[in-house]
């Protein structure tokens, strides 16, 4: 069973702040990585993708990847309540007969306050 | 442009009663999902086709079946419905997965009661 751990917060911080959202998977073999955001109420949409160890940066967003240690963040610089969301970890596996689907963690919820 | 359109928004069952549930997609995409979502549960995956003619169980598939109608449309089916299975319903598609995996189109979700 492949699984995908993430801190379900909440997770509270201050507008202006950096918001720190962490991610840990358990299958080695795993080659791509997701973040998606979910408003309350809403469906999942997706905000960053990553392939490779080290830092990818899309605006105020910068996903992190460290393989060796399987694990997954999500920084985001200069929080604003707009980003207040549940945000969900996914990680792409291979599940037999040719095909790859997506496990998704639990989702931490974000809460940035005016 | 639609996307994913599921359908119905809401449903209200009785224990013991069936219906359907309809996604439909315009993005010519080959591969299609079923996901549940509860509190504290993250999304989990009911059932997926990776392409028109396959179904395939995923993590939860006990109390559901799936058609894929043709490259557009996947229904998801309770038979019996159960209070277990009160929960939010989430179609996707997406481009044909792999193993660089591919983004995932939702639909706006299913919030489904069973009493």
């Amino acid at each position: 069973q492949k699984e995908v751990e993430q801190n379900s917060g909440p997770l509270s911080v201050p507008e202006g702040a950096i918001a720190s959202l962490n991610c840990t998977y358990s299958d080695r073999g795993s080659q791509s990585f997701f973040w998606y955001r979910q408003y309350s109420g809403k469906s999942p949409e997706l905000i960053m993708s990553i392939y490779s160890n080290g830092d990818k940066e899309d605006g105020r967003f910068t996903a992190q990847l460290n393989k060796a240690s399987q694990y997954v963040s999500l920084l985001i610089r200069d929080s604003q309540p707009s980003d207040s969301a549940t945000y969900l970890c996914a990680v792409n596996g291979y599940s037999g007969a040719g095909s790859y689907q997506l496990t998704f963690g639990k989702g931490t919820k974000l809460s940035v306050i005016p | 442009n639609a996307g994913v359109t599921q359908t119905p928004k809401f449903q209200v069952l009785k224990t013991g009663q069936s219906m359907t549930l309809q996604c439909a997609q315009d993005m010519n995409h080959n591969s299609m999902y079923w996901y549940r979502q509860d509190p504290g549960m993250g999304l989990r995956l009911i059932y997926y086709s990776a392409s028109e003619g396959t179904t395939d169980k995923g993590e939860v598939p006990n109390g559901y079946n799936v058609s894929r109608l043709n490259k557009r449309e996947f229904s998801l089916r309770l038979e019996s419905a159960a209070p277990s299975q009160t929960s939010v319903y989430f179609c996707a598609s997406s481009k044909a997965p792999d193993r660089m995996g591919e983004k995932l189109f939702f639909g706006s979700g299913t919030q489904l009661s069973v009493l």
